[in-house]
């Protein structure tokens, strides 16, 4: 099976530049979360889909990210512009979230951003 | 709301000591506990879980966790480590019914030869 697939691994821009990351979840998995990791930090959940829908983007800050899953399957997480403190590695999960679950996650990766 | 704190962010020790790897949470919902393993380069995986029954749990590779309610404690052990452990451990909670986890700040593990 298929894990948790993101890219790119590494993205160098300048600040106030767009970048953009793409997730393609395991096949089946209807939750799909975003993390974004500081150096030296745990994982801090950015946004949770459940299929298309958004269902928790409270720490999403909405001024420069946005972030979409068309047809609840792969997700696109997008900055603009970029800040130097963006800095982070970001971080994909998927789960099948259903009522008993156990809220397992598996991981991608992840794509190490750095904006000079 | 929930909280992780990992209460040591940098453990070194010998090969073949044992280890221990200590991680409390607070909630005011009931949870689920989890370790994950993050190996250098690669994404984070699921080293061993606790969802109900035996409150000690354990994982493949001679790793163990026992979760204590009334210490809100979810600590790491191994009897003896090796080399190939070396690794930053994360301590997390899920909510049972929300889905949601949360993270504490990470262990490295690094075993010296």
């Amino acid at each position: 099976e298929a894990g948790v697939v993101q890219s790119p691994r590494y993205k160098i821009i300048e600040k106030k530049q767009p970048v953009a990351f793409w997730c393609n979840p395991i096949s089946g998995h209807n939750t799909l979360y975003w993390y974004r990791q500081n150096l030296g930090q745990g994982p801090e959940l950015l946004i949770r889909y459940e299929n298309e829908e958004a269902v928790d983007d409270s720490q999403l800050p909405k001024d420069r990210f946005s972030a979409e899953r068309l047809k609840g399957v792969d997700s696109t997480l997008k900055i603009q512009p970029a800040e130097l403190g963006d800095s982070a590695v970001y971080l994909c999960a998927s789960t099948a979230y259903s009522a008993g679950s156990t809220g397992e996650l598996f991981f991608g990766e992840g794509s190490r951003l750095t904006v000079l | 709301a929930q909280s992780v704190t990992q209460l040591d962010s940098q453990v070194p020790v010998f090969e073949e000591a044992p280890v221990e790897l200590r991680c409390n949470y607070s909630s005011s919902v009931s949870v689920y506990l989890f370790w994950y393993v993050q190996y250098p380069n690669q994404g984070l995986q699921l080293l061993l879980k606790y969802l109900s029954g035996s409150t000690l749990v354990e994982s493949i590779n001679g790793f163990e966790a026992e979760f204590n309610k009334s210490q809100t404690s979810f600590h790491l052990r191994k009897p003896s480590v090796h080399i190939s452990d070396t690794a930053e451990y994360f301590c997390a909670v899920s909510d049972t019914n929300a889905g949601k986890s949360t993270f504490g700040d990470g262990t490295t593990l690094t075993v010296k030869p």
